[in-house]
């Protein structure tokens, strides 16, 4: 089935840590986001590759890196300069339509 | 630039009611009207949108309608089920090209008693 697949779908990360999550989409977009989402609160974006090898900084990239190196890939790092790292993190691609399409999402938590 | 409020944060229906969700957008420029539903444990998924041409659009048991003048958009869910049950996003951005531009609003837990 063509989608998008997100993992792991839990970590726990120690203070000071760096961790990667991982997304991966055979949807052939050209388009791949990062979200954060916080109860309570809408999605915010973190970074957008509209391309591969490049990549944007959205609302609140601080604290975070990613990489477009294959069409298919878009992993995000959450480095130990992100202050609040705790959250709910959305992956989604969009292609010509413009709609979204969002993975099943992996949770982050600092001990 | 945009900013989308919506409300309320939770509501709580009975099975076979109706719903309605309103969201208020800032930028008179926006012209697409997404609507999104998040289930539990899962990301969220494209229910229906809207452009700023159309004063409303129906799907089944779902609407959505626009008032360009006052800036608010609204989801009506009629005959509600259980599975509609979810965490529900409205968003708003100038045109359906370029995803990043979309702005969402804080979202709203509806909770269908049965």
């Amino acid at each position: 089935d063509g989608g998008i697949t997100q993992s792991p779908k839990y970590l726990f990360r120690k203070e000071g840590q760096n961790v990667t999550l991982s997304c991966e989409q055979n949807l052939n977009h050209d388009a791949m986001y990062w979200y954060r989402q916080d109860p309570g609160q809408g999605l915010r974006l973190i970074y957008y590759s509209q391309i591969v090898n490049d990549f944007q900084k959205g609302d609140i990239a601080e604290g975070y890196s990613v990489s477009r190196e294959k069409k298919e890939s878009f992993p995000l790092t959450v480095t130990s300069a992100q202050k609040n790292p705790t959250a709910f993190y959305l992956c989604a691609s969009s292609g010509i339509t413009g709609e979204l399409f969002f993975g099943e999402g992996s949770r982050l938590t600092v001990l | 630039g945009e900013n989308v409020e919506q409300h309320p944060s939770t509501l709580s229906v009975q099975e076979g009611d109706s719903a309605v969700i309103k969201c208020t957008y800032s930028d008179s420029a926006s012209n697409y009207f997404p609507w999104y539903k998040q289930e539990l444990g899962k990301g969220p998924q494209l229910i229906i949108d809207i452009r700023s041409n159309v004063g409303e659009k129906k799907d089944q048991r779902i609407a959505v309608t626009l008032n360009k003048t006052a800036k608010h958009f609204s989801l009506h869910i009629t005959e509600t089920q259980p599975e509609d049950s979810a965490v529900y996003f409205c968003a708003a951005s100038r045109g359906i090209q370029g995803a990043q531009k979309l702005v969402f609003g804080q979202g709203t837990r509806l909770t269908i008693n049965p």
